[in-house]
């Protein structure tokens, strides 16, 4: 069974640095696409960027190319998002989700909170 | 980037009710289409993927269908616990993307 663990909610101030992660278990972690997928509350999500941890093929949304990074962590069977300056405007609940074959399987979310 | 055009916006539907949304893709998708369904303070939850197959646990009123790049989410018979907003997303090409949502709201 496919399982999706994300790390606890965050609360920091504008211009802070922050990296949260993704762990997934019960299937092949190298082999297919982990996204980050971006919802304002009220809004609809949207995504940011995937990753293949194999071969550590990565692509951003032209929306959000120029303020994060992902990475992936092969041994520990961990994807991490991260930021090197946060804006208020980052708040938000950040999902991550793991495309095996068709099906997402859907991490329950980290809310990050960014005050100015 | 693919846009993706979910209508309407809203439906107001009674319980036992049919309810039809639909989804448009800026171009073909080769049937890489999912429909979420998402309620409040909730993580989206996967009901279709590959266009027309349900998750696992997904009751049998929920079914999809596409024509050319029209794709459509049937609820055959509304229950309480269907009233949310739905979403369709491609994944043909990236970045991959949502639509707009439909709110389905009790009538």
């Amino acid at each position: 069974e496919v399982q999706v663990a994300q790390s606890g909610a965050q609360v920091k101030k504008a211009g802070e640095s922050l990296r949260i992660s993704c762990q997934g278990f019960g299937y092949s972690f190298t082999t297919y696409w982990i996204g980050w997928v971006r919802q304002v509350p009220g809004k609809d999500p949207e995504w940011m960027g995937i990753i293949k941890p194999g071969d550590s093929d990565t692509r951003y949304s032209p929306s959000f190319q120029d303020h994060i990074t992902i990475s992936a962590d092969k041994s520990i069977n961990t994807a991490y998002l991260q930021w090197s300056s946060l804006r208020a405007s980052d708040t938000a609940i950040y999902y991550c989700a793991i495309l095996v074959g068709a099906i997402y399987y859907w991490g329950q979310g980290t809310l990050v909170t960014v005050s100015s | 980037e693919i846009v993706m055009t979910q209508s309407p916006a809203a439906l107001s539907v009674s319980p036992g009710e049919r309810a039809t949304l639909s989804c448009w893709a800026s171009q073909g998708l080769n049937s890489h289409l999912a429909w979420y369904q998402q309620k409040p303070g909730q993580a989206p939850r996967l009901l279709l993927y590959a266009t027309a197959l349900r998750a696992t646990g997904v009751p049998a009123r929920f079914s999809g269908s596409a024509s050319g790049t029209k794709f459509t989410l049937t609820i055959s018979s509304l229950q309480p616990e269907d009233f949310a907003v739905y979403y369709c997303q491609q994944h043909n090409n990236w970045p991959w993307t949502f639509g707009q949502g439909t709110k389905v709201e009790i009538k």
